[in-house]
């Protein structure tokens, strides 16, 4: 067990829907991380947030947005959804800002939100 | 961008030693070297992390070398359980600010 929570573990929709992915950190973890991974894909990452702010932001979708909130549980928001979302969403957490240009934060993952898209 | 270039794929049997290498050519100098390993459905977990030469913990250990433009990852006597992708992450950084760049993994399949 990680520490991290993502909620929920399972999520079936159709597509034009919009859901909502959320990640618990862990504690005193800063930072949170989202990643999309396909079937029998990579880690995809997609944005970090630390502290509540945007920190860097990487292959995200325009219908894809993401805030972290003053108890740093984050959400992910996927809107307009299509059949390729349908993926495995993890968020993970470190302690400092994996960006600031020093250590490279080990990062914990959660156990992710497998998306379906119908 | 740091990227980094892995084997997609190796074999293995138990009992045999494991190095998986990670080229990544455009390291930064405050880049560290992390390795993952992820199970299917399941988060990736850190194995280890270095920055120069050679770092060893109780699961592997991680050579780089003096230039770091790559990085090898050893498990000693692999088991059945050792069946998983492992990634090879690099930080970067630019003048936007630094992304995280995962390989595409290499999938290790250990067998009896």
């Amino acid at each position: 067990d990680s520490g991290v929570t993502q909620t929920p573990k399972h999520l079936i929709t159709a597509t034009g829907q919009r859901v909502t992915l959320r990640c618990s950190p862990r504690s005193g973890d800063l930072s949170v991380y989202w990643y999309q991974q396909s079937l029998d894909q990579g880690l995809q990452f997609l944005i970090q947030y630390y502290n509540g702010e945007e920190r860097a932001k990487g292959n995200i979708l325009e219908r894809f947005s993401a805030q972290q909130f003053p108890d740093l549980h984050s959400e992910l928001n996927l809107s307009s959804l299509e059949l390729g979302d349908s993926a495995l969403y993890f968020c993970a957490s470190s302690v400092a800002d994996s960006f600031d240009g020093t250590i490279t934060d080990t990062q914990y993952f959660g156990p992710g939100t497998r998306l379906t898209v119908l | 961008l740091a990227k980094t270039t892995q084997p997609i794929s190796m074999d293995s049997y138990e009992g045999q030693e494991v190095n998986i290498t990670c080229s990544h050519n455009n390291i930064a100098t405050n880049d560290y070297i992390t390795w993952y390993q992820q199970f299917p459905s399941q988060g990736p977990r850190f194995i280890i992390q270095g920055y120069k030469t050679k770092v060893t913990n109780e699961v592997a250990s991680l050579f780089i070398p003096a230039d770091r433009k790559s990085s090898t990852l050893s498990l000693p006597r692999v088991s059945l359980s050792d069946t998983a992708v492992y990634y090879c992450l690099v930080g970067d950084m630019d003048n936007a600010g630094n992304m995280l760049t995962f390989g595409g993994g290499t999938r290790l399949m250990v067998k009896p």
